[in-house]
């Protein structure tokens, strides 16, 4: 059973589009959260995180958006390039960083 | 800095052998964690060391084992290898555990059973 679901396997966005990749959880204590991006052959690089004390958190053209009483989180990149076409992992933990449970990722692709 | 390095980078066994895979963390991380990722799985919480002592464990059979030696370098062993195996293994180091912040990933040892 996935605590951690991100349900699109893939997205497809145009450059200078909005991409929105989505992630629900299935443990409300969940407190801390984070995403990654993967390229090919290289390991997953951290983007952004988020705390369950806020509901939003925003690093350049990468902001994160929290939905407590959904479960529900997601990544939205404004706006897209070629660059960020990648598999994006949401994550999730217990206590502020005890191991991170990670969804299936959704792979990105921006068409230039 | 250096970042985290895993070696063998590619690895071919045949089933029931065992296989040791390497981790050398970033300078002055103590926490070392394992991920298993296979396709549509994602990345799959193998265990985590901290100071030489395991402190997280996820759910694997014990045919997988791992250890981590007093400069915080780590080994993970994986006995009687199964098909079902086959995966790529990454390495995650941080500065210590329980704190927040993300991992730094290496770029992962690729695992085939055959």
């Amino acid at each position: 059973d996935q605590q951690v679901k991100q349900n699109s396997p893939s997205l497809s966005v145009q450059e200078g589009r909005i991409s929105i990749l989505n992630c629900d959880y299935t443990n409300s204590m969940f407190d801390y959260f984070l995403w990654y991006k993967k390229y090919p052959a290289e390991g997953p690089t951290f983007l952004i995180s988020i705390s369950s004390i806020k509901d939003k958190n925003e690093d350049g053209r990468f902001t994160v958006f929290l939905n407590k009483s959904a479960k529900h989180l997601s990544l939205h990149i404004v706006p897209s390039q070629p660059g960020d076409s990648a598999v994006y992992f949401c994550a999730a933990s217990l206590n502020y960083g005890q191991n991170f449970v990670f969804g299936p990722g959704t792979r990105l692709s921006v068409l230039p | 800095k250096a970042g985290v390095t895993q070696t063998p980078r590619y690895l071919i066994k045949t089933r029931g052998q065992q296989v040791t895979l390497s981790c050398s963390p970033i300078s002055g991380h103590r926490s070392v964690s394992w991920y298993q990722q296979t396709p549509g799985q994602g990345l799959q919480f193998l265990f985590e060391y901290f100071s030489e002592t395991q402190r997280n464990k996820g759910n694997f059979p014990g045919r997988f084992s791992g250890r981590q030696f007093s400069n915080s370098r780590s080994e993970m062993n994986v006995s009687t290898l199964e098909l079902g195996d086959s995966a790529l293994y990454l390495c995650a180091s941080r500065p210590t555990t329980g704190t927040g912040g993300g991992y730094t990933f290496g770029s992962g040892t690729r695992l085939t059973v055959v």
